[in-house]
């Protein structure tokens, strides 16, 4: 049963556009909701995280909206770079399972030029 | 530099076959995990240890086992019980207990022959 959903699946962006990428939950016991990105055949890297009590967080281009009461919250990457072209996973932490992570299915993000 | 090993990046298994997959940290991380990655299936999980000699099931762990007889070490080992081992398998590590982010190796693609 997947607990995180993420939407879309795939998106296309030009160049200097806005890439935003959605998540919803329903597990409030989730404490913690980071986003990795993932080029092929590497391994997931942290991108940006935020807490709960935190509605939005910016780190450079990347910034997490946080809707506690909604339960959803989302990507934006701004000016897009045919260098963000990754798949970008949304995930959610619950002190159960010990600090496991539940991942969204992923969306596969191209940038033209 | 200190990170997440994962070994070998490719492995084939026959039929009938056992095959463990290596994961080795020096990052003195507490907590470590397996997740397994399908396409369009986000990252599920495996197994997790949070301290040495002690590791408890995620959501997907029958045909699979593990050990963590040191911190750094955390092997899973794919049984001949796993009837679709086709994946690309990513091991994590995390400090226990803490909002820290978790640190990915970069997989291990697993076929079948």
């Amino acid at each position: 049963q997947q607990q995180v959903k993420q939407s879309p699946q795939s998106l296309i962006v030009q160049k200097g556009g806005i890439s935003i990428i959605n998540c919803a939950y329903e597990n409030t016991a989730f404490d913690y909701f980071p986003w990795y990105q993932q080029f092929p055949g590497k391994g997931p890297a942290l991108l940006i995280a935020i807490r709960p009590d935190v509605s939005e967080k910016k780190e450079g281009r990347f910034t997490i909206s946080f809707n506690k009461s909604a339960k959803q919250f989302s990507l934006h990457i701004m000016d897009s770079q045919p260098g963000d072209s990754a798949t970008y996973f949304c995930a959610a932490r619950t002190p159960n399972s010990g600090y496991a992570l539940n991942f969204g299915k992923g969306t596969s993000l191209l940038v033209t030029p | 530099d200190g990170g997440i090993t994962q070994s070998p990046k490719y492995l084939f298994r026959k039929e009938g076959q056992n095959v463990t997959l290596s994961c080795e940290q020096n990052l003195n991380h507490d907590a470590m995990y397996w997740y397994r990655q399908d396409p369009g299936q986000g990252l599920r999980l495996i197994y997790y240890s949070q301290i040495v000699n002690d590791f408890q099931k995620g959501d997907i762990a029958e045909g699979y086992s593990v050990s963590r007889e040191k911190k750094e070490s955390f092997p899973l080992t794919v049984t001949s019980a796993q009837k679709n081992p086709t994946a690309f398998y990513l091991c994590a590590s995390t400090p226990r207990g803490s909002l820290q982010p978790q640190h990915f190796g970069d997989g291990t693609r697993l076929s079948i022959l």
